[in-house]
């Protein structure tokens, strides 16, 4: 049963622009959400996170925002760059030391 | 740099031979969790240790199991190896203190059956 849905498997963005990676979720119990990036031949390494009691967390080129109502999250990176593509995980957690990953979205940035 | 290390990086083994991957941490946490992936899935969560406890998932098969010795290591162990357990194999860690839950990723082990 998965409880964290990535619909897209890929996504291909010119690079300067914008990419919005969306993801979904089922569990109402879920409390934090992450995402994680990660490149060939590495493991996946942590991106940015948000709480359940937020709506919006920025780093730099990356925020993340959530919808609670919808179950809904999403990862903008803006301008997107070469070295964005990547595969990008969606995670969640309900705080016991678990988490529920989504299957990934493939991002693809032209030059 | 502290990290999570994965070794190999590439098994390949015969059906039914039994093989172990190995996971060593710099990070001194407590929880380290096994993960298989395979292509084009979400990672799958096998098993997980906090501290000493050893936490096994529901529909993790019996043919997996896994060997904490200390702190530090942590061993994924095949006993009979199918054809459908080739997959990537990650290993990662967590410190429960840190209520956030950010797991750490080694590289991974890429599993291949013969």
């Amino acid at each position: 049963d998965q409880q964290v849905k990535q619909n897209s498997p890929s996504l291909s963005v010119q690079e300067g622009r914008i990419s919005i990676l969306n993801c979904d979720y089922t569990n109402s119990m879920f409390d934090y959400f992450l995402w994680y990036k990660k490149y060939p031949a590495e493991g996946p390494t942590f991106l940015i996170s948000i709480s359940s009691i937020k709506d919006k967390n920025e780093d730099g080129r990356f925020t993340v925002f959530l919808n609670k109502s919808a179950k809904h999250l999403s990862l903008h990176i803006v301008p997107s760059q070469p070295g964005d593509s990547a595969v990008y995980f969606c995670a969640a957690s309900d705080n016991d030391y678990k988490l529920s990953f989504g299957a990934g979205t493939t991002v693809t940035v032209r030059a | 740099d502290a990290m999570v290390i994965q070794n190999p990086r590439y098994q390949v083994t015969q059906f039914g031979k039994p093989v172990t991957l190995s996971c060593s941490q710099t990070l001194n946490h407590n929880v380290m969790y096994w993960y298989q992936q395979k292509s084009s899935q979400a990672p799958k969560l096998l098993f997980h240790y906090y501290d000493k406890d050893f936490n096994n998932e529901a529909d993790t098969p019996d043919n997996f199991q896994s060997r904490r010795p200390n702190t530090s290591f942590c061993f994924l162990d095949i006993r009979s190896p199918g054809l459908g357990d080739a997959a990537m194999y990650l290993c990662a860690t967590s410190d429960s203190g840190n209520s956030y839950n950010e797991q750490f990723f080694g590289p991974g082990t890429r599993l291949t059956v013969l």
